[in-house]
């Protein structure tokens, strides 16, 4: 268990507002991940983080930011929000030199 | 792209039975891993396997890593309801980039029913 908490846990907003959601790590594992889960799509990744300020790209990344200013944040942010992200967000977390990765609970978005 | 097959997608067996899920991919894997899901929650990992032909074992379930790297199966030997979940499979992959990712399979809905 990394202790990895999201918030908010769940988020009702409305198209074109901005969003951010927030993953906080208390185990100082070095690379943090964004995932969606979206029916018949499984678990799609967002962005990744490898350390401090670097960041990069996955599968999904489009209409997404991140940030990580401290090792223990990592921050997505949705700059308009539109109905196709409509969905559950969740955080992971990973040693550096160990596959496994650690989720968090997820946030359950939902954009009107 | 990096894709893994499970199935079935959906199973509803009596409690008691065993149960087979499979992961298959054409893509030879660093390592397999495999997340037990409730609603709700997030993903909870329940093992990893690294070596071809590794066999894990975990209570009544068996997990299996193929010869070729490319492929696993989970077994769940006299099912309980609280078995009741979503699993999902997982293939870790060396990236080119700053971080070894996971391409995750779709999962297998798994109900026990009483």
């Amino acid at each position: 268990d990394a202790g990895i908490t999201q918030s908010p846990r769940h988020k009702v907003t409305e198209t074109g507002t901005p969003v951010t959601l927030r993953c906080h790590q208390t185990e100082n594992h070095r690379y943090m991940y964004w995932y969606r889960q979206d029916p018949g799509h499984g678990l799609r990744l967002i962005h990744y983080s490898y350390g401090v300020k670097d960041t990069d790209k996955g599968e999904v990344s489009d209409g997404y930011s991140v940030s990580r200013s401290k090792t223990e944040d990592f921050l997505l942010t949705l700059e308009s929000a539109t109905s196709s992200q409509t969905s559950v967000y969740f955080c992971a977390t990973r040693v550096s030199g160990l596959p496994e990765q650690y989720f968090g609970p997820g946030t359950r978005l939902t954009v009107t | 792209t990096q894709l893994l097959e499970q199935s079935p997608q959906f199973l509803s067996i009596q409690e008691g039975e065993n149960l087979t899920v499979y992961c298959n991919s054409s893509s030879v894997f660093s390592s397999l891993q495999w997340y037990r899901q409730e609603p709700g929650e997030g993903p909870v990992l329940l093992v990893t396997v690294v070596t071809g032909g590794e066999v894990k074992k975990l209570k009544r379930l068996t997990f299996q890593f193929g010869d070729a790297r490319k492929d696993s199966s989970l077994h769940i030997t006299a099912a309980q309801t609280g078995d009741t979940g979503l699993y999902l499979c997982a293939g870790g992959y060396k990236s080119g980039g700053g971080a070894d990712g996971l391409t995750f399979g779709k999962g297998t809905h798994l109900i026990i029913q009483p």
